[in-house]
């Protein structure tokens, strides 16, 4: 069965720090892998997207990785800012299908 | 979310009454989706509409129905609301360069 499973499912981080987020998945055939952030109250916005033959892809103080050995990412956000408490989704797509899986998301909340 | 527009933003349903929610694009894209987001699951597939005319079956369809008259405007509609549709409900559309994906900003459903 095609999952996708992230982790923590939340995270509390002080401004500054560096956090990193994980995402593991079992979809096959793999196609490429998503990382968006979606603010409360807003719809999705797409950070990073990397395909099989990508293995890191950057978007400001975003740093994704992907292992396509052994099927996991990570989002590495870098000197955390308020503005990046929200919730961070991993989404992944498989070749032979439409259709996207999502993670359920890790909650970040960044504190003064 | 710009060229993606749902509307309403938020709506209180009685059970067992019906509403209709829009999503209207100007991006020119084909396949538009609608999504379901509950806490601590991730984003579940209603419907999705590959082109004008035409629509398929996602995960979760029971209670809805759809309609794509044309190419700009994808509607999900609630025959008979129940509280299991409470729900933040997504429209999506799928550019078919780059892997592109847009999320309108959500419907907010409470059904009582």
């Amino acid at each position: 069965k095609n999952q996708v499973e992230q982790s923590p499912q939340s995270l509390i981080i002080l401004e500054g720090k560096n956090c990193t987020l994980q995402c593991n998945y079992t979809v096959s055939p793999f196609s490429n892998l998503r990382w968006y952030k979606q603010d409360t109250g807003r719809g999705p916005v797409s950070l990073t997207i990397m395909t099989f033959s990508e293995n890191t892809k950057s978007n400001g103080r975003y740093t994704a990785t992907l292992d396509a050995d052994t099927k996991q990412s990570s989002l590495h956000i870098t000197a955390s800012q308020l503005s990046d408490s929200a919730s961070y989704i991993c989404v992944v797509s498989a070749s032979n299908t439409d259709k996207l899986i999502f993670g359920t998301g890790t909650r970040l909340q960044v504190f003064p | 979310n710009a060229g993606v527009t749902q509307t309403p933003k938020f709506q209180v349903l009685k059970t067992g009454q019906s509403m209709t929610l829009q999503c209207a694009q100007d991006m020119n894209h084909n396949s538009m989706y609608w999504y379901r987001q509950d806490p601590g699951m991730g984003l579940r597939l209603i419907y999705y509409s590959a082109s004008e005319g035409t629509t398929d079956k996602g995960e979760v369809p029971n209670g809805y129905n759809v309609s794509r008259l044309n190419k700009r405007e994808f509607s999900l509609r609630l025959e008979s609301a129940a509280p299991s549709q409470t729900s933040v409900y997504f429209c999506l559309l799928e550019s078919s360069a780059d892997y592109g994906y847009t999320f309108g900003s959500g419907t907010r459903l409470t059904v009582v």
